[in-house]
């Protein structure tokens, strides 16, 4: 099935680095989401993005929303440990409540 | 805590046999969406149950079929279990119409098919 192209797959980085992640798709999206999901548990919605072009802010991360509406980039700064786990980015194309597309994953390691 | 249980935590099958997955929504939530996540990728989305209808699948074989109740919990049946089925697979509840802000997953069932 199709899958958005995420990169990077992996990030290694040292606590109080910041951290950015992007996503691309050959096709439009509506909506760009932005995920993290903990071993053992379910992707948590981090941040959400409805309009080309936004900026969207959820306290140390930031996502835009590209202008071509094939891509999204996602920005944590100052890391920390518990921001490890595995980033997802996820597109979904129709009304609210369709499916979602989503990324292969970033799998971030913070190292104190 | 999003409210989304499933059960089990965790199954081994053997090839060849049938699973039921179970998921209970958010209270409120009338839309449900399953997703398979094979280790090492994002989640795949399988299909999403409306008001007890399938309203809309994913790129799998019918064999994968589910079901959705009056309370708007559900299952997922898959049947001649192979060994790629083996995943981590996901719900997904959302109130109708929903923006995906309001969509919540649950914590996955782990299924091993040997």
């Amino acid at each position: 099935g199709q899958q958005l192209n995420q990169s990077p797959q992996s990030m290694f980085i040292q606590e109080g680095e910041d951290v950015s992640m992007n996503c691309t798709s050959s096709s439009i999206f509506n909506t760009w989401l932005w995920y993290k999901q903990d071993p053992g548990e379910g992707p948590v919605l981090l941040i959400a993005l409805y309009k080309a072009g936004e900026l969207t802010s959820n306290g140390r991360l930031t996502a835009q929303f590209g202008i071509t509406r094939k891509d999204s980039f996602l920005n944590i700064s100052a890391s920390i440990p518990s921001d490890v786990g595995i980033y997802f980015c996820a597109g979904q194309k129709g009304a609210s409540g369709s499916r979602l597309t989503f990324g292969e994953g970033t799998q971030l390691t913070v190292n104190p | 805590e999003t409210g989304v249980t499933q059960s089990p935590t965790h199954l081994i099958k053997t090839r060849g046999q049938q699973v039921t997955l179970r998921c209970s929504s958010q209270s409120g939530h009338n839309t449900v969406s399953w997703y398979q996540q094979a280790l090492g990728q994002g989640p795949q989305f399988i299909f999403q149950y409306y008001r007890e209808e399938e309203n809309g699948r994913g790129n799998f074989p019918p064999r994968f079929s589910g079901l959705q109740f009056p309370n708007y919990s559900s299952e997922l049946n898959v049947n001649a279990l192979e060994l790629d089925d083996s995943a981590l697979y996901l719900c997904a509840s959302t109130p109708q119409q929903g923006a995906p802000d309001t969509q919540y997953f649950g914590p996955g069932t782990r299924l091993t098919v040997l």
